[in-house]
């Protein structure tokens, strides 16, 4: 069965740090699809990106990137020059290959508090 | 575009009365339809999930149950509440294959007296 750990539950830097969030996954599949989610204060899950097993390249968005390493079963979440804004609780989720109902697999959430 | 409505905001009910939150998604056809908890401080727990109208499945037996009467209506009840129920329930839709993501509603805090 599929899994999805975020070691990480709370984690908490000040204004302008890097930090990293770490997503270790499990799988049986050779297909599958790794995703992360933002959830702000106000409650409702933000869709960041989607990832397929069989394209490791690691991705920059802005101040985001992620970094796909299939050999150590690792889907990392890197925000550089972290704001205030960026606090949040933040989910990684894995997708199988043909799972009836499109289900998601959720981490249990790394709590990001940027202080100023 | 597509777009995912959650109802009410926020609700405080007492203990053993019945529940009715209901989400809707305009903008596409035939979604899957899911139902999430979020226990205070805590992950996501799937409760229900839908590919159709009138199929439901559960994931986690309870007092709680799903129906979806229409494609892009699906709603979340109970004849009688309990303390356990507090909590955040969050709405969400996703089409095609597994490789597309769920898209979120903006939640219901459930608060119970």
């Amino acid at each position: 069965a599929q899994k999805v750990t975020q070691a990480q539950t709370e984690i908490s830097v000040v204004e302008k740090e890097d930090v990293t969030l770490d997503c270790v996954y499990e799988t049986r599949d050779t297909t599958y699809y790794l995703f992360w989610y933002k959830q702000p204060p106000s409650g409702e899950l933000v869709f960041l990106i989607r990832r397929n097993s069989f394209d490791e390249q690691n991705e920059i968005s802005g101040r985001y990137s992620w970094n796909f390493q299939k050999s150590t079963s690792s889907f990392n979440f890197t925000i550089t020059a972290s704001q205030v804004v960026d606090s949040a609780v933040y989910f990684c989720a894995l997708s199988e290959l043909n799972n009836a109902g499109n289900m998601l697999t959720f981490g249990g959430g790394t709590r990001l508090m940027v202080k100023p | 575009s597509q777009t995912i409505h959650q109802w009410p905001a926020t609700l405080v009910q007492p203990v053993g009365s019945p529940l009715s939150l209901e989400c809707t998604v305009e903008g596409t056809s035939n979604p899957n339809l899911y139902w999430y908890r979020q226990a205070a401080g805590r992950g996501l727990q799937l409760l229900f999930y839908s590919v159709g109208i009138g199929q439901i499945s559960s994931e986690v037996p309870q007092n709680l149950s799903a129906s979806r009467p229409q494609d892009r209506q699906f709603i979340l009840s109970s004849k009688k509440l309990l303390l356990s129920d507090s909590g955040f329930y969050l709405c969400a839709w996703s089409v095609g294959d597994s490789n597309q993501p769920q898209h979120f509603g903006d939640g219901t805090r459930l608060s119970i007296l």
